[in-house]
């Protein structure tokens, strides 16, 4: 069975500072993992995707994540933050191949808030 | 360019009162998701459908039906509402076979059972 582990479930930084937000994941195959945004009161945005290929991935908004498979870790970054990166981030895992039909298995979230 | 839309955005329910709550995409996807949302909990799958005609159930599907008698329609029915069940919905879709694929996600439904 497939879990995602989110580190944190505040981080708080002041705008301009890095954004890092943690993220490791247990899978018996090879997983296929996203980032997701959700500002207040809203649905979930896909922020960025790996699949295959490139194990850095470059996503909307200036965030960008690395998977490590030694570390079963997907961490998304982001340079300098502003205050409109202020919501609330899932990583989320999904299974190929299998009978999984592109179940997502969501991380509890972690909210971002950008001081002034 | 509407993607996947829920209603109504917001119920305040009875103990034992029954609804549904929609979800319609317009995007042609055979892939429909159920999730609830409970602070700090993530988001937990209730029900899917891989098609019109075929539903099955995912981590959490007491207390809930479904039926998918269309490629766009996916409505989520609770018959005896429960306290347990306040929480925020969210559907989403998906437009094929392959896991790789994202969801797309309607901006949910906030429901309150008192």
């Amino acid at each position: 069975a497939q879990s995602v582990t989110q580190l944190g479930s505040h981080v708080s930084v002041s705008e301009g500072a890095l954004v890092l937000l943690r993220c490791n994941y247990s899978s018996s195959v090879p997983p296929y993992l996203f980032w997701y945004v959700q500002y207040p009161n809203q649905g979930l945005q896909l922020l960025l995707k790996y699949t295959t290929g490139a194990t850095l991935v470059k996503g909307i908004n200036g965030f960008e994540a690395e998977f490590k498979k030694s570390e079963t870790s997907f961490h998304l970054t982001k340079p300098s933050a502003h205050m409109s990166d202020a919501a609330e981030y899932f990583c989320a895992v999904s299974e190929a191949g299998g009978t999984s039909y592109g179940k997502l298995t969501f991380g509890q979230g972690t909210i971002l808030t950008v001081h002034p | 360019n509407a993607g996947v839309t829920q209603t109504p955005k917001f119920r305040i329910l009875k103990i034992g009162q029954s609804m549904t709550l929609q979800c319609t995409q317009d995007m042609n996807h055979n892939y429909m998701y159920w999730y609830r949302q409970d602070p700090g909990m993530g988001l937990k799958l209730i029900y899917y459908s891989v098609g019109a005609g075929i539903t099955d159930k995912g981590e959490v599907p007491n207390g809930y039906n479904v039926s998918r008698s269309t490629t766009e329609d996916f409505p989520l029915r609770l018959e005896l509402a429960a306290p347990s069940q306040t929480s925020v919905y969210f559907c989403a879709s998906r437009r094929g076979q392959g896991a790789y694929q994202p969801q797309h996600f309607g901006d949910g439904t906030r429901l309150s059972i008192l």
